[in-house]
């Protein structure tokens, strides 16, 4: 079965700085992009930034550029994701998610989804 | 960058009924778009792609359809189980964009 298993929920003082981790099992990790998406209650879904694994390339929508990293150990099949500086506004719920590439195209579709982290950003 | 906007923000439609949902785009996306479904407390499920192909498992109650700027998923015959949010993304802009869904919930 195809999955990904993300760490747990994390409390934070604005400042501070966060790393998320996603655990793929069931395929060939290093072959699909991994995407880490953001949920929050004022702005919805948002696509930050993804990584292909095999050869570490990393792609990030404007509004992520510099604010976070994504990276990948390929020897534990596990994919992350790195924010400094925590605002309030960071607070949500961050997931990862396999990129499924639809044919023609260089992007696609979020076919398997990890099951969220919760990050709580509070003084 | 694509702005994706849906509607209605909710609908309100009893068990067995169909559902009619839109997204509309600020310029032309061709077909490339998703759609996705939210339960509570979970994370978004894989529904549509290229704007009317069914994703691996989905029942065929749920449709999609459009081109261009305007898009419809529909679903027929509601199941308990569809009473969700529902999402529409767009691909291969490099800035990939969601809309910011729609709610069905029951009448």
């Amino acid at each position: 079965e195809v999955q990904l298993e993300q760490s747990g929920a994390e409390m934070k003082k604005p400042g501070e700085s966060l790393r998320i981790s996603c655990k793929a099992s069931g395929y060939n990790f290093g072959s699909y992009w991994v995407v880490w998406v953001r949920q929050t209650p004022g702005k919805g879904l948002e696509w930050m930034g993804m990584i292909y694994p095999d050869d570490s390339e990393t792609r990030y929508t404007p509004p992520f550029r510099g604010q976070v990293t994504v990276s990948a150990d390929k020897s534990i099949n596990t994919a992350y994701l790195q924010s400094t500086g925590l605002k309030a506004s960071d607070s949500g719920i961050y997931y990862c998610a396999r990129l499924r590439i639809l044919v023609g195209y260089s992007s696609g579709a979020l076919d398997v989804w990890g099951q969220g982290t919760t990050v709580t950003v509070s003084s | 960058d694509i702005v994706l906007t849906q509607s209605p923000g909710t609908l309100s439609v009893a068990p067995g009924e169909g559902a009619t949902l839109s997204c509309r785009a600020s310029q032309s996306v061709d077909t490339q778009l998703v759609w996705y479904q939210q339960r509570p407390g979970q994370a978004p499920k894989f529904l549509i792609y290229d704007a009317s192909s069914r994703a691996p498992g989905i029942p065929d109650r749920f449709s999609g359809s459009g081109s261009g700027t305007d898009f419809t998923l529909t679903i027929s015959r509601l199941e308990p189980e569809d009473f969700a949010v529902y999402y529409c993304q767009h691909y291969d802009t490099l800035y990939e964009t969601f809309g910011q869904g729609t709610k069905v919930e029951i009448k």
